[in-house]
């Protein structure tokens, strides 16, 4: 049984650009939820993803988008980065997506990125 | 808009003793808490929840406690070890899929 696991684990992007993040659920979980962790902050829900849709989001722009494939991996991508997107990105996955399986959701280690 | 607060940033604690770290929020229709511990460079972790229909759930040296009219709810380590160190976020959720994560409080368990 593989834990959570995301990609990469650091990134440096510039003002504009965009940028894609990655991360492979636990093994048999079908939920994956994806976080914003900003500096001396808790984490922040950005959006869920059950069995390849979207199902649920939080007070995030529309340039916060997010995919899962077949294999409930997931990829969360920002278009025009701003300096505040600078953060720690942390996916969780679980299976089912109701209240409930929050106990039964793990967290990846997170992408740290450093937009200048 | 921050729902769940931690006020207390830091706290440390001799080994052995209780460590008591506290939680407000301010949304009623929260009716489900959890508390995370965050190792560096890892993620949160699970560590205990309580459901807003008890006052109090306990598992090994942890316990949770939830005072709803107060809205308020803290977690007791006893008896704290060094390996309890580490960055302790509160949670609530009403039901649906979002979690509110206050913004956690350093344990630093002194040997």
């Amino acid at each position: 049984e593989t834990g959570v696991t995301q990609s990469p684990t650091h990134l440096i992007k510039t003002r504009g650009q965009q940028v894609t993040l990655r991360c492979s659920s636990q093994s048999g979980h079908n939920t994956v939820s994806w976080y914003q962790q900003a500096l001396g902050q808790g984490p922040q829900f950005i959006f869920q993803y059950y069995r390849e849709e979207e199902n649920g989001r939080g007070n995030f722009p529309p340039r916060f988008s997010g995919l899962q494939f077949p294999n409930y991996s997931s990829e969360l991508n920002v278009n025009a980065l701003e300096l505040d997107d600078s953060a720690l990105y942390l996916c969780a996955s679980s299976l089912g997506a109701s209240g409930g399986s929050k106990e039964t959701q793990y967290f990846g280690p997170g992408t740290r990125l450093l937009v200048l | 808009d921050q729902q769940v607060k931690q006020n207390s940033p830091s706290l440390s604690v001799q080994e052995g003793r209780i460590s008591i770290l506290n939680c407000d929020y301010t949304n009623s229709m929260f009716d489900y808490f959890l508390w995370y511990k965050k190792y560096p460079a890892e993620g949160p972790t699970f560590l205990i929840s309580i459901s807003s229909i008890k006052d109090k759930n306990e598992d090994g040296r942890f316990t949770v406690f939830l005072n709803k009219s107060a809205k308020h709810l803290s977690l007791h380590i006893v008896p704290s070890q060094p390996g309890d160190s580490a960055v302790y976020f509160c949670a609530a959720e009403t039901g649906a899929n979002n979690l509110f994560f206050g913004t956690g409080t350093r344990l630093t368990v002194i040997p």
